[in-house]
């Protein structure tokens, strides 16, 4: 039983055009929500993350919405490049928990130049 | 800048063998978990460890055993492999328990059991 549904399972964008990875989860005590990145043969780093008093966080050509009612967010990756082609994974956690993190199944990005 | 630190980065085993993955952190870090990753599933957590002697279950616990007895360690033990347990494994720490508090992966080891 998957917490946190990511989709798509993977994705292929040409140079310069908009990647959208979508995320819902089921537990609205969640109150913390990062994504991480990751290249192949590496471990996942921080990307960006929201808390749900806020709609939209945007750091340079990544962004995440965040529909509390819905209870999904996602992450738009603008004038999307070659470099950010790696697997993105969504997730939550509930403040009380800490850091325990429950990850989506991730998407695998192909930025096609 | 070490970061986090995890070894062997390959393994194989036979089924019934046991081992210990390492993971160290230079960055004094209270938090310290394993994640086990698998096509499909995402990282799913194994254990985790809020500070030195303190450890507790995740959402797959079954089959491994961890202990924390040093702020820069948490070396993470398969008692009897299995291949179910054929796996990339994922050590990450962070400053403090609290969330919000950015998680620092190691590069992974990636285990195979026959």
């Amino acid at each position: 039983q998957q917490q946190v549904k990511q989709s798509p399972q993977s994705l292929i964008v040409q140079k310069g055009g908009i990647s959208i990875i979508n995320c819902a989860y089921e537990n609205t005590a969640f109150d913390y929500f990062p994504w991480y990145q990751q290249f192949p043969g590496k471990g996942p780093a921080l990307l960006i993350a929201i808390r749900p008093d806020v709609s939209e966080k945007k750091e340079g050509r990544f962004t995440i919405s965040f529909n509390k009612s819905a209870k999904q967010f996602s992450l738009h990756i603008m004038d999307s490049q070659p470099g950010d082609s790696a697997t993105y994974f969504c997730a939550a956690s509930r403040r009380i928990y800490g850091n325990k993190l429950v990850f989506g199944a991730g998407t695998i990005l192909r930025v096609k130049s | 800048n070490a970061g986090v630190t995890q070894t062997p980065k390959f393994q194989v085993l036979k089924t019934g063998q046991s081992m210990t993955l390492q993971c160290a952190q230079d960055m004094n870090h209270e938090y310290m978990s394993w994640y086990r990753q698998d096509p499909g599933m995402g990282l799913r957590l194994i254990h985790y460890s809020v500070g030195a002697g303190i450890t507790d279950q995740g959402e797959v616990p079954n089959g491994y055993n961890v202990s924390r007895s040093t702020t820069e360690d948490f070396p993470l033990r398969l008692l009897s492999a299995a291949p179910s347990q054929t796996s990339v494994y994922f050590c990450a720490s962070s400053y403090s328990s609290s969330p919000g508090g950015e998680l620092f992966f190691g590069e992974g080891s990636r285990l195979t059991v026959l």
